[in-house]
């Protein structure tokens, strides 16, 4: 099935330290890939998206995404986390029929 | 709009009630979708509209979930004969997109509670 893993379902990391929040997927081309942030209480909100060409997208936050085809990922990254980065993260694809995968809970810790 | 709105943003109901809740989209968006998210989850694809019609409602869990947009503009989704596992926020998003890439906006949700 046509889908967006993420491996990890919560993540612990030291404010100012550097994220990397994983993410596969399986799809018979190419899809579109997009990463959204939701926190408590919040709407989803895009950070980035890819569709083609530069394989390294930046979205808004400081928060960066590589494509890779070889490994079927697109792996968000942060060089250095915030406390305000504290959030649900997912990841989702797909042509005209988005799907997202399970989530990824981010915690900060001091 | 200026973005997507959703209602009621909270609605509690009894099993085995007909329940509807609202979308509507950002103004000029062809493509509109439903997403269910379930506590610690994440949004799992009900439908999706382009224009009047339904694109893909592959995900609609049963007989019971039904969803129209008959003028292309606001879209309801309809449960009829509520369960308790209905319990949900039920998310609304839309997108300029005809064909291919849809970066999507969302509402706030509506969070559904059978009792």
């Amino acid at each position: 099935a046509q889908s967006v893993t993420q491996p990890d379902i919560h993540i612990t990391v030291s404010e100012g330290a550097s994220l990397e929040l994983r993410c596969n997927y399986s799809y018979g081309a190419t899809p579109y890939l997009f990463w959204y942030v939701q926190s408590p209480g919040q709407g989803l909100q895009l950070l980035l998206k890819y569709f083609s060409g530069d394989t390294l997208v930046q979205g808004i936050k400081g928060f960066e995404a590589e494509f890779k085809r070889s490994q079927s990922s697109f792996n968000l990254r942060k060089p250095s986390v915030h406390w305000s980065d504290a959030a649900e993260y997912f990841c989702s694809g797909g042509y005209q029929k988005v799907t997202f995968g399970t989530g990824t809970k981010l915690q900060v810790i001091p | 709009g200026a973005g997507v709105s959703q209602t009621p943003s909270n609605k509690v109901t009894e099993k085995g009630k007909y329940v509807e809740l609202r979308c509507d989209p950002i103004s000029g968006h062809t493509a509109l979708y439903w997403y269910r998210q379930s506590l610690g989850q994440g949004p799992e694809f009900l439908i999706y509209f382009q224009g009047t019609g339904a694109a893909d409602d592959s995900g609609l869990p049963n007989d019971r979930f039904f969803a129209v947009r008959p003028e292309g503009s606001v879209s309801t989704l309809k449960i009829q004969r509520t369960e308790r596992g209905d319990s949900a926020v039920y998310l609304c998003a839309s997108s300029p997109a005809r064909t291919g890439a849809n970066v999507l906006t969302f509402g706030a949700g509506s969070r559904l509670t059978v009792l």
